[in-house]
């Protein structure tokens, strides 16, 4: 089983250019993450999607974008990439639309902003 | 607002010997309680979660964790530590059912000496 699938797994990009991180589940889930991992900091959602069709902010949208193409597919999008968005990026999701379910997370996509 | 507070970015044991790991809640209402471990270059995995059915949950791998209302504790404890534990670990919050959010610890890297 696949589950989780992030893609790319590594990106450089220059300040000003735009990007769109791609997520894709294949266990029927219904709520998807994205979350940034940042060193001594854990894991900051960014944005979040209950459901296709709906998405929600978390604790650090701003300069991100999100689109829940269909049940499968969540992506992030960077309009004019910032340094202060290299991080480590991860996409997750849950089968129901609570917290208390356990999340499944792809390997991250690793981002630099040069 | 629910946080969690990981006591120690870093921590060294020996094969074999006791693994513990803490991690401190602040909630005004009942909280619920995950950790979840991270090996190099992989998204997270959830070890077990505390949803108040029992105070002392059993994870994966030999992992459990005591729920300590009066201590606001939630610390992860292993018996024996193996070299495959060495990982990066998470302790993660959410407050209620309807909230859609994990709010997690800055993590406790594990060392484990041979």
């Amino acid at each position: 089983n696949a589950g989780v699938t992030q893609t790319p797994k590594f990106q450089v990009l220059k300040t000003g250019q735009s990007m769109t991180l791609q997520c894709a589940q294949d266990m029927n889930h219904n709520s998807m993450y994205w979350y940034r991992q940042d060193p001594g900091m854990g894991l900051r959602l960014i944005y979040y999607s209950a459901s296709e069709g709906t998405t929600d902010k978390g604790e650090v949208p701003n300069g991100y974008n999100v689109s829940r193409l269909n049940k499968r597919e969540f992506s992030l999008r960077l309009e004019s990439a910032a340094p202060s968005q290299t991080s480590v990026y991860f996409c997750a999701s849950s089968e129901g639309r609570q917290a208390i379910e356990p999340q499944h997370f792809g390997d991250g996509t690793r981002l630099s902003i040069l | 607002a629910q946080s969690v507070t990981q006591l120690g970015s870093h921590v060294s044991v020996s094969e074999g010997a006791l693994v513990l790991l803490r991690c401190n809640y602040s909630s005004s209402v009942p909280p619920y309680l995950f950790w979840y471990v991270q090996y190099p270059n992989q998204g997270l995995q959830l070890l077990l979660k505390y949803t108040s059915a029992a105070t002392l949950v059993k994870g994966i791998n030999g992992f459990e964790a005591e729920f300590k209302k009066s201590e606001t504790s939630f610390h992860l404890t292993k018996p024996s530590a193996h070299m495959s534990d060495a990982a990066e670990y998470f302790c993660a919050v959410t407050v209620d059912t309807g909230r859609r959010a994990l709010t997690f610890g800055s993590g406790t890297r594990l060392q484990v000496q041979p």
